[in-house]
């Protein structure tokens, strides 16, 4: 089973700069099959990035997703304040979905 | 639009029982697989069951094989879950999701593009 750990469990950033969330896979896995949601406080996930690098319909560019193997990356180029939430990273594999545990990205 | 609506959540006590269903409008239900996830209170993300497009396979995680079934109504457009012998670490959001496939035909790779609102379960006595 594939565990993804994200890094680091909170980001305090101010709206403006730039953010990085970083997920690291137990074992190489396919970038065909890593994506990123983002979750604010009462909603459901909201897709972000699937394919590793692929941003899902009408995520603004300001969002992109890099990496290959065991290191994956998702970077926020300038933060808005609405990009404040959490981040999770997500594998599928073999019928199954395993998600890291989150990248809460606070107001500095 | 793309609507999943959950409904049927609730308190439930130890080793009971709870059925939960999600409609689905917007979209061709009976061609996307399905899945259910959940989300404990304060905690992140797992992924709890998925049903193919036709509902012929069905996929269950580790922590809940055996006492949760997943089904689907595609006349209906609706996917259900099943809970049985409820324990107090099953309290979560549960959440439908839809199924987009990725990587090639037959896709070898899905992700959730649609996520319902999700419903509430508290198992406590």
């Amino acid at each position: 089973e594939i565990v993804l750990t994200q890094s680091p469990g909170t980001l305090s950033l101010s709206p403006g700069e730039r953010a990085t969330l970083s997920c690291w896979a137990s074992q190489s896995v396919s970038s065909n099959s890593l994506a990123w949601y983002q979750q604010k406080p009462g909603q459901a996930p909201r897709l972000l990035i699937y394919g590793a690098s692929s941003r899902a319909t009408g995520i603004p560019d300001r969002f992109t997703g890099t990496g290959s193997g065991t290191d994956f990356a998702l970077t926020i180029s300038r933060l808005e304040p609405e990009d404040f939430a959490v981040y999770y990273c997500q594998h599928y594999g073999s019928s199954r979905w395993t998600f890291g545990q989150g990248t809460k990205v606070e107001i500095k | 639009e793309v609507q999943l609506l959950e409904s049927g959540g609730g308190l439930v006590h130890p080793g009971g029982s709870l059925r939960l269903s999600c409609v689905a409008s917007g979209f061709t239900f009976s061609s996307y697989a399905m899945s259910w996830v959940r989300q404990a209170p304060g905690k992140g993300l797992e992924w709890v069951s998925a049903m193919s497009n036709s509902g012929s396979a069905t996929y269950y995680a580790d922590s809940v094989k055996g006492r949760f079934t997943i089904s689907r109504d595609n006349s209906k457009n609706t996917l259900d879950l099943q809970m049985n012998s409820l324990r107090a670490e099953d309290t979560a959001v549960y959440y439908c999701a839809k199924e987009s496939p990725y990587g090639g035909n037959p896709a070898r790779f899905y992700y959730f593009d649609y996520w319902g609102q999700g419903t509430l379960v508290t198992v406590s006595s």
